[in-house]
């Protein structure tokens, strides 16, 4: 069965500096791979999402990701994290056994100190 | 354009009560799903909808039904509520079934079971 695990339940990072969020996944195949935010009090908005081609992805709100199957890695990437940026942010890979749906990891907390 | 919107935002249940939660999308979406959020878990898919009068179950059904008369609609029911269900629900919606397709979130309902 395939799983997503986010490493890191909890990141602080400085308003300015770069930012990287860990996204592992075991898929049986080429996967479909997500970023989703989730700020306090809202739902989980798309970030950005891998299919295939070009391994570098580049979402909204400044995120790029990167897919490197030898690793079998996700992550999300900012260059210059801003204090709005503190969020929950949930790595999914699809899809599963049951068709098109996701598998989530279980998310990291950002927190951003100015 | 509301999107997807769940209500109540937050109820407390004793053990044995029951309640639904409601989901609505104004997007005209077929696909509507139901997670559970648990913290550090990331989302599970409860259930799942492909259209009205469509339903079918996800990877941790028991304990719920689902029902989907409308479009728009998509109204979960706890029958015999446990603190194991104590969790964050959320709503989504999609266009079609393919991954390609975004999914919208609703803000959530936090649930306690005591």
């Amino acid at each position: 069965a395939q799983s997503v695990t986010q490493p890191d339940i909890h990141i602080t990072v400085s308003e300015g500096a770069s930012l990287e969020l860990r996204c592992n996944y075991s898929y049986g195949a080429t996967p479909y791979l997500f970023w989703y935010v989730q700020s306090p009090g809202q739902g989980l908005q798309l970030l950005l999402k891998y299919f295939s081609g070009d391994t570098l992805v580049q979402g909204i709100k400044g995120f790029e990701a990167e897919f490197k199957r030898s690793q079998s890695s996700f992550n999300l990437r900012k260059p210059s994290v801003h204090w709005s940026d503190a969020a929950e942010y949930f790595c999914a890979v699809g899809p599963t056994h049951a068709g098109n749906m996701l598998t989530f990891g279980g998310g990291t907390r950002l927190m951003v100190k100015p | 354009n509301a999107g997807v919107t769940q209500t109540p935002k937050f109820r407390i249940l004793k053990i044995g009560q029951s309640m639904t939660l409601q989901c609505t999308q104004d997007m005209n979406h077929n696909y509507m799903y139901w997670y559970r959020q648990d913290p550090g878990m990331g989302l599970k898919l409860i259930y799942y909808s492909v259209g009205a009068g469509i339903t079918d179950k996800g990877e941790v059904p028991n304990g719920y039904n689902v029902s989907r008369s409308t479009t728009e609609d998509f109204p979960l029911r706890l029958e015999l509520a446990a603190p194991s269900q104590t969790s964050v629900y959320f709503c989504a919606s999609s266009y079609s079934s393919g991954l390609q397709e975004t999914q919208y979130f609703g803000p959530g309902t936090r649930l306690l079971v005591l």
